[in-house]
């Protein structure tokens, strides 16, 4: 089944534990890409990468990390969450470039930071 | 700078009827847009797109219409359904290119029986 996967799927950490959430598509996209979702706010992008070894900023890159060292996995780093980082987190993977292409989203990672 | 905002945030309607979905957009220079669906405690899910050299486009009881002159975007689903029952998110292709979507904030859409 074509799909994307993240985990986990929920995960309450204290301010300033280093924590990592992966994402892994079977779907041989080239675009992977990782939004925040938040009250009122919709969907933000975080990082976005277009190929292995290819990453870029979105909109709300700050405090997080991203690699691309294999094309069916996308982690996404949070070095030192702060309380502000609570949000549902989705990965998503596409064909191509995200504006041209269906992007396929994972289930969603509920992160609470105390 | 980037928005992508809906008229109404929230929908209620009777089982059966159509639902109008609507959405703004402010970067004239998109050329592509897309519906998704998000059920509760779900991922988004693509519905449609429509691209800017069309006006309309259907799907399966759903169609999208693009009217450029106002940059408005709006989803049509004909006779509702429980499963409809979902937030609706508009995307546009940002200021930054087609590696990137800008989401709207989304329309809680509720199918009363």
């Amino acid at each position: 089944e074509a799909q994307v996967t993240q985990n986990p799927r929920y995960l309450i950490t204290v301010t300033g534990k280093k924590l990592t959430v992966t994402c892994s598509q079977n779907m041989n996209h080239e675009y992977m890409s990782w939004y925040r979702q938040d009250p009122g706010l919709g969907l933000r992008q975080i990082y976005y990468s277009m190929n292995v070894e290819v990453t870029d900023k979105g909109d709300v890159p700050e405090g997080y990390k991203v690699s691309r060292k294999e094309k069916r996995n996308f982690p996404l780093i949070l070095e030192s969450p702060s309380p502000n980082q609570t949000s549902l987190y989705f990965c998503a993977s596409s064909a191509g470039l995200a504006g041209y292409n269906e992007q396929f989203f994972g289930p969603g990672t509920r992160l609470t930071v105390l | 700078g980037e928005n992508v905002g809906l008229h109404l945030p929230t929908l209620s309607v009777q089982e059966g009827d159509n639902s109008i979905i609507n959405c703004a957009y402010s970067n004239s220079a998109s050329d592509y847009f897309i519906w998704y669906k998000q059920e509760s405690g779900k991922g988004p899910q693509f519905i449609i797109d429509i691209r800017s050299n069309m006006d309309k486009r259907q799907g399966q009881r759903v169609t999208v219409l693009l009217n450029k002159t106002v940059k408005h975007l709006s989803l049509q689903i004909a006779a509702t359904q429980p499963g409809d029952s979902a937030v609706y998110f508009c995307a546009e292709i940002g200021y930054q290119g087609a590696q990137k979507l800008v989401f709207g904030q989304g329309t809680r859409l509720t199918i009363n029986p």
